[in-house]
């Protein structure tokens, strides 16, 4: 079956410019990860959903960010008036159940911003 | 608070001989422990996870990877690489109770003939 996938791929972005990076999770995936991934660095955990409830948003970094996953399935992370600090690789991940301990995970988008 | 400490930012190392990514960790409760492998401009795909039970874990490509609890250690290991097991290599931990992961900085593995 598909995987988690992630759109755009690539996105660049003029400093102060809205970005929306959407991420759909493999089917029936009750459970959804943000992860920030700077340049040589590990994924940063940035927010988690449980259906469509967002459990923890505790690693979002300013109030800038925001996501949502409003039907428990595709999900949306929004950067408002996006800054060059913001440049990253923006990591989704899903996972079947509630406690689950393998999380799957999509390909990024990579956002630059100018 | 966890943490993850990987300590090599990069092994280089001829085809065929043998590897060790180390890694160590820090928490205050039980924990659950994973490697994960990036392939450039991919995502991360799961090599290995400890759970429970025994305490040597065979993964997928021929690595495999020992718990040492005393020592707070998660080293991964291959015997013999192939120039195709050059990638970015991720030691993380979750809490049993807990669902984030919490990821080192990586160790890029270049194997070269």
């Amino acid at each position: 079956g598909a995987g988690v996938s992630q759109s755009p791929r690539y996105k660049v972005a003029k400093r102060g410019q809205d970005v929306a990076l959407r991420c759909d999770p493999i089917s029936g995936h009750v459970s959804l990860f943000w992860y920030q991934q700077a340049l040589g660095q590990g994924p940063e955990f940035l927010t988690y959903f449980q259906n469509e409830a967002q459990l923890d948003k505790s690693g979002l970094p300013s109030d800038r960010f925001f996501a949502e996953r409003p039907e428990g399935s595709v999900s949306t992370l929004k950067i408002q008036r996006t800054q060059q600090e913001d440049s990253a690789v923006y990591l989704c991940a899903s996972s079947g159940r509630t406690g689950d301990n393998e999380q799957f995970f999509g390909p990024g988008t990579r956002l630059t911003v100018l | 608070a966890q943490s993850v400490t990987q300590l090599d930012s990069q092994v280089p190392v001829f085809e065929e001989a043998p590897v060790e990514l180390r890694c160590n960790y820090s928490s205050s409760v039980s924990v659950y422990l994973f490697w994960y492998v990036q392939y450039p401009n991919q995502g991360l795909q799961l090599l290995l996870k400890y759970l429970s039970g025994s305490t040597l874990v065979k993964g997928i490509n021929g690595f495999e990877a020992e718990f040492n609890k005393s020592q707070t250690s998660f080293h991964l290991r291959k015997p013999s690489v192939h120039i195709s097991d050059t990638a970015e290599y991720f030691c993380a931990v979750k809490d049993s109770g807990y669902s984030t992961l919490t990821f080192g900085k990586g160790t890029m593995l270049l194997v070269s003939p």
